[in-house]
């Protein structure tokens, strides 16, 4: 079983559509990452949860809502995206030391690959 | 702000040549991380190495070997005697030392292809 499992792995919507993606780890991390990876782009951060609280937002359009209910759960749920919203999507974890650092190793899933009609 | 540039977005290699792929950062911060990622064909991004801006000396495991240099901003990886199986996406990633959970920021990516 891998680390961190990401699901689907494809989704195909239309800019209509309501769909949720998918992100489980185990490896008892307590901080978890949402990831943008557009074609030809450096890797966008999204979004980040240390100990189920949202910390990071990076003014991502409200059409993203994501959720994370306990430390090893991550949602990013989707909703009248556009085309351009197109890419993959990676989420990650990482371990969380005393006083909140991080070790900085960020352990990721294989990604959804998302194309919106 | 922190910016991390990888001038080389595709490199293609014969097996067994040797091969640099360039890391250049800016940051203000005097203590700061550096990292080197692969993304293979299957997607997930797979951690190779992190660096302390403290320690500035160079690194060797196996095949792979890192150059820091704080003077020039630059942490450069070398993968000697390349193998098909290194093909993927390198990425370069530069974070804060502090903060309640990391960012990393990522360089565009270098797509090194080794040839049989």
């Amino acid at each position: 079983e891998t680390g961190v499992t990401q699901t689907p792995r494809h989704l195909v919507m239309g800019m209509t559509n309501k769909k949720s993606l998918k992100c489980e780890q185990h490896l008892g991390h307590n901080a978890m990452y949402w990831y943008k990876q557009s074609a030809k782009k450096p890797l966008e951060l999204m979004f980040v949860y240390n100990f189920k609280e949202q910390t990071e937002n990076n003014s991502v359009p409200s059409r993203f809502s994501p959720e994370c209910p306990n430390s090893s759960h991550l949602f990013l749920h989707l909703h009248t995206l556009q085309p351009e919203d197109s890419a993959l999507y990676l989420c990650a974890s990482s371990q969380t030391l005393g006083q909140g650092a991080q070790t900085g190793e960020l352990f990721f899933g294989e990604g959804s690959r998302l194309t919106v009609l | 702000a922190q910016k991390v540039t990888q001038a080389q977005t595709e490199i293609s290699v014969v097996e067994k040549e040797d091969v640099t792929l360039d890391c250049v950062y800016e940051t203000r911060d005097t203590t700061y991380y550096l990292f080197w990622y692969k993304q293979p064909p299957s997607g997930e991004l797979v951690f190779l190495i992190r660096r302390n801006s403290f320690d500035e000396q160079n690194e060797i495991s196996g095949r792979y070997s890192w150059n820091f240099q704080k003077s020039t901003s630059s942490f450069n990886f070398t993968i000697t005697a390349s193998q098909v199986v290194d093909s993927a996406v390198y990425f370069c990633a530069l974070s804060r030392s502090s903060g309640s959970a990391r960012q990393l920021t990522f360089g565009s990516g270098t797509q090194l292809t080794v040839l049989p």
